[in-house]
């Protein structure tokens, strides 16, 4: 079965500061899809970043960046210098793929870790 | 703009009343889902439809049903509404293939259970 754990459930920063959300997850699968999502105050959910598991590079996106480490079933995810507009809830998953590796199955979120960034 | 579209954004009804949630997608996309939502739990898969007329079971199907008649349209129906089944109702859809994005989100039916 899969699992992703966020042990952070929430996170507290000053603007301008740097913080990271941890992400951990398990799963039998050798093929499988790695996601972050956003989703602020008004409930939409987000798409931020999409890795699949044959791909282990990092990733920079303006101020966000992400870790992707197989060796320790980690995906952690970064925001440098954090902006007020950064406040939300933040979530891993992970998603299995079909055998053929084509379509995407069955997502599995994490908890979320509420991020508030205070001006 | 594609999009999944699901019918009410706040919903109140009573114990014991049989509700439904519809959602529909214009995509022509085959996977469906839906989840709750709770705060601290994250998002839970309640059931998922690969193709029409095919449901499985996600991990917390107890009180719940699906229906897929048309591709388009995935309806989550709660047949005898408990206090419990108060919560946050989104649906999403993916397709085959290497669509970037994967999932798309409705907005989400908030559902108040009196």
């Amino acid at each position: 079965a899969q699992k992703v754990t966020q042990a952070q459930t929430e996170i507290s920063v000053v603007e301008k500061e740097d913080v990271t959300l941890d992400c951990v997850y398990e799963t039998r699968d050798t093929t499988y899809y790695l996601f972050w999502y956003k989703q602020p105050p008004s409930g939409e959910l987000v798409f931020l970043i999409r890795r699949n598991s044959f791909d282990e590079q990092n990733e920079i996106s303006g101020r966000y960046s992400w870790n992707f480490q197989k060796s320790t079933s980690s995906f952690n995810f970064t925001i440098t210098a954090s902006q007020v507009v950064d406040s939300a809830v933040y979530f891993c998953a992970l998603s299995e793929a079909n055998a053929g590796g084509t379509s995407y199955g069955k997502l599995t979120f994490g908890q979320g870790t509420i991020l508030t960034v205070h001006p | 703009d594609v999009k999944v579209t699901q019918s009410s954004r706040y919903l109140v009804k009573r114990t014991g009343e049989k509700v439904f949630l519809e959602c529909v997608q214009d995509m022509d996309h085959e996977n469906m889902f839906w989840y709750r939502q709770d705060p601290g739990l994250g998002l839970r898969l309640i059931y998922f439809s690969y193709d029409v007329k095919m449901k499985e079971k996600g991990d917390i199907p107890e009180g719940y049903s699906v229906s897929r008649e048309k591709k388009e349209r995935f309806s989550l129906i709660l047949e005898s509404a408990s206090t419990n089944q108060t919560s946050m109702y989104l649906c999403a859809s993916s397709s085959l293939g290497g669509r970037v994005y994967g999932y798309t989100f409705g907005s989400g039916t908030r559902l108040t259970v009196v």
